[in-house]
């Protein structure tokens, strides 16, 4: 069964402690994997995707790389503003993959 | 600025009505889904449609129907209101794969 886990569910971090969050996923086939923000009562927020194991990409403080596996979302010097829940969702390759499956996410807070 | 429209932020409804949630993008897009966002679940998919007048069902479709007439609206329907149907209601739309998701910024319905 496709599946998709955050880790962790929440974390906290003191302005500027570098840190990363954790997706893995167990899919048959990826078409490409996601990464949204998503601010208290707020629709997500796209942030990146990522289709092929060794891809890396950057915004700002934040930065997403991809294996066969995991996806990592490592947040550099990170501000309160960043404070949010980052969620992870996957297209997988094969069955109806106009759907996303999505982990539950991680909730971050960023204290000054 | 591309935008997902959805037209009410707070709903109250109560038990037994028909309400109706509705959601306009100006991209273009084929695709255009139906979530459902609650603590501890997650998102889960109502609905979605790929083409104007099409449908499929998602995760969890029952206790609701959808109509997309025009490529650019994609309305939710309850066809009788039930509290457990309180929830935080998203709506998205897409290009064909293999592109994410654009957000709405959510609809706060409350059954009483």
């Amino acid at each position: 069964e496709d599946q998709v886990t955050q880790s962790p569910e929440a974390l906290r971090l003191q302005e500027g402690e570098s840190s990363s969050l954790n997706c893995s996923y167990t899919v048959s086939g990826l078409r490409g994997l996601f990464w949204y923000r998503q601010d208290p009562g707020k629709g997500p927020e796209f942030l990146f995707t990522l289709y092929s194991a060794g891809e890396e990409k950057e915004k700002e403080r934040l930065k997403a790389t991809l294996t066969k596996k995991e996806s990592f979302l490592h947040i550099t010097a990170p501000k309160p503003e960043d404070s949010a829940t980052y969620l992870c969702a996957v297209r997988p390759n094969a069955g109806n993959n106009r759907k996303l499956i999505w982990g539950l996410g991680t909730s971050l807070a960023v204290n000054p | 600025d591309v935008k997902v429209t959805q037209s009410s932020r707070y709903l109250v409804k109560r038990t037994g009505e028909k309400v109706f949630l509705e959601c306009v993008q100006d991209m273009d897009h084929e695709n255009m889904f139906w979530y459902r966002q609650d603590p501890g679940l997650g998102l889960r998919l109502i609905y979605f449609s790929y083409d104007v007048k099409m449908k499929e069902k998602g995760d969890i479709p029952e206790g609701y129907s959808v109509s997309r007439e025009k490529k650019e609206r994609f309305s939710l329907i309850l066809e009788s209101a039930s509290t457990n149907q309180t929830s935080m209601y998203l709506c998205a739309s897409s290009l064909p794969q293999p592109y994410g998701y654009t957000f709405g910024s959510g609809t706060r319905l409350t059954v009483v």
